[in-house]
């Protein structure tokens, strides 16, 4: 079937505004990710969903920065307030299952723009 | 806390070997993993390996990994400018999370 999907593929808002980023997983994969890619950085671990079990949200920078996952399936990244520092790539992955190899499949990422 | 480094930048002639270097510190990892990223996408596998291997052949990738030192490379023969992307090395220890390096930017010279 199709890949991990994000939108908007591109995002420019303004410093405090609030922006939502949308990810569609992979039908049948039971876990999801959200990473951050700084311009030269590697990936920062943000937050990872699996099942229904509870989210790991260690990632998280700031308690500005909240997702959910509904379903099972389809899941939000909300920043609030949104800083000129936020400005990534923001990339979603998802995974089969949280055991044997994690092989995570990745969206083509939504970038932020904060001015 | 686990850690991944690799090297920033590559640059190699078209035809030449590349070869991408990646150190990781958690012990414990049971798969190693290079991931591609082109520009203006996601990060993609290109290959990985069980933590038991010394080394994976897959056409033109080759990986080497050095489970005592915590080492592992790509090498990719007879680089063609279609190989010009970001490669991420990671591990994955079990559990869930899987650690990143800050991926290696890899220029092929026509």
């Amino acid at each position: 079937g199709a890949g991990v999907s994000q939108s908007p593929s591109n995002k420019v808002t303004e410093k405090g505004k609030d922006v939502e980023l949308r990810c569609d997983p992979i039908s049948g994969h039971t876990a999801l990710y959200w990473y951050r890619q700084s311009l030269g950085q590697g990936l920062e671990f943000l937050i990872y969903f699996q099942g229904n079990s509870a989210p790991d949200k260690s990632g998280l920078p700031s308690d500005r920065f909240s997702a959910e996952r509904t379903g099972g399936s389809v899941s939000t990244l909300t920043i609030q307030r949104t800083q000129q520092e936020d400005s990534a790539v923001y990339l979603c992955a998802s995974s089969l299952s949280q055991g044997s190899k994690n092989i995570q499949y990745f969206g083509a990422g939504t970038r932020l723009s904060v001015l | 806390g686990e850690d991944v480094e690799q090297s920033l930048f590559l640059s190699v002639r078209e035809g030449d070997s590349s070869v991408i270097n990646c150190t990781y510190t958690d012990s414990s990892s049971t798969y190693l993993y290079w991931y591609k990223q082109e520009p203006g996408a996601g990060l993609q596998l290109l290959t990985y390996i069980f933590s038991n291997m010394d080394m994976k052949q897959d056409q033109r990738l080759t990986v080497l990994l050095n489970k005592k030192d915590k080492h592992l490379s790509l090498r990719i023969a007879d680089t063609q400018t279609g190989d010009s992307a970001i490669y991420f090395c990671a591990e994955f220890g079990g559990g869930f999370k899987t650690i990143f390096g800050a991926g290696t930017r890899l220029f092929v010279k026509a």
